[in-house]
């Protein structure tokens, strides 16, 4: 069964301390695996796909980076404007349908 | 700008009411999904089309329909709501084929649907 696990639940962080999220997932062959930024009441705003072990993708504060059975958002010196909930999505090789993560709600404080 | 608009923001509608929820895009896509999210859960799949094909979750209640009358439209119905549908709706775009076969979902920013 495809299943797709985000840890930790929640994170807080000073500005300017680093830290990772981790997305843990098993799926019938890898297709792609999405990461997507959901501020409150809005809906997911995409960030990153990576598609094969060994990829990475920056996005000023973030990087994400991928292997066989996992992926990690690091988030570098992060702001107020980064808190958000991050949530991990894969598209398996068969189908149209996405799994997702139930998320970690970031809070950076000033 | 191209986007994924989902009207109403918010939706109060009475327990037994029958409510549609709707979606609209502009950006040509192929996919379209509907998705139920409650506090601090995963979005949960409940449809999605592949141009005019239907495709039903195993786990989506009957008490959830869809219909899809042209490639810029979806319409989400709950037929008699119930308390445990109170959740934030969301759609979803995505467009699929040949070389497009790894793009991500675009949103929209959903509806909370409230169940008195």
């Amino acid at each position: 069964e495809d299943q797709v696990t985000q840890s930790p639940e929640a994170l807080r962080l000073q500005e300017g301390e680093s830290s990772s999220l981790n997305c843990s997932y098993t799926v019938s062959g890898l297709r792609g695996l999405f990461w997507y930024r959901q501020d409150p009441g809005k809906g997911p705003e995409f960030l990153f796909t990576l598609y094969s072990a060994g990829e990475e993708k920056e996005k000023e504060r973030l990087k994400a980076t991928l292997t066989k059975k996992e992926s990690f958002l690091h988030i570098t010196a992060p702001k107020p404007e980064d808190s958000a909930t991050y949530l991990c999505a894969v598209q398996a090789h068969t189908g149209n349908q996405f799994y997702f993560g139930t998320g970690t709600s970031l809070t950076v404080i000033p | 700008d191209a986007m994924v608009i989902q009207n109403p923001r918010y939706q109060v509608t009475q327990f037994g009411k029958p409510v549609t929820l709707s979606c609209s895009q502009t950006l040509n896509h192929n996919v379209m999904y509907w998705y139920q999210q409650k506090s601090s859960q995963a979005p949960k799949l409940l449809f999605h089309y592949y141009d005019k094909d239907f495709n039903n979750e195993a786990d989506t209640p009957d008490n959830f329909q869809s219909r899809r009358p042209n490639t810029s439209f979806c319409f989400l119905d709950i037929r008699s709501p119930g308390l445990g549908d109170a959740a934030m709706y969301l759609c979803a775009t995505r467009q699929t084929g040949g070389m497009d076969s790894n793009q991500p979902q675009h949103f929209g920013d959903g509806t909370r649907l409230s169940i008195l």
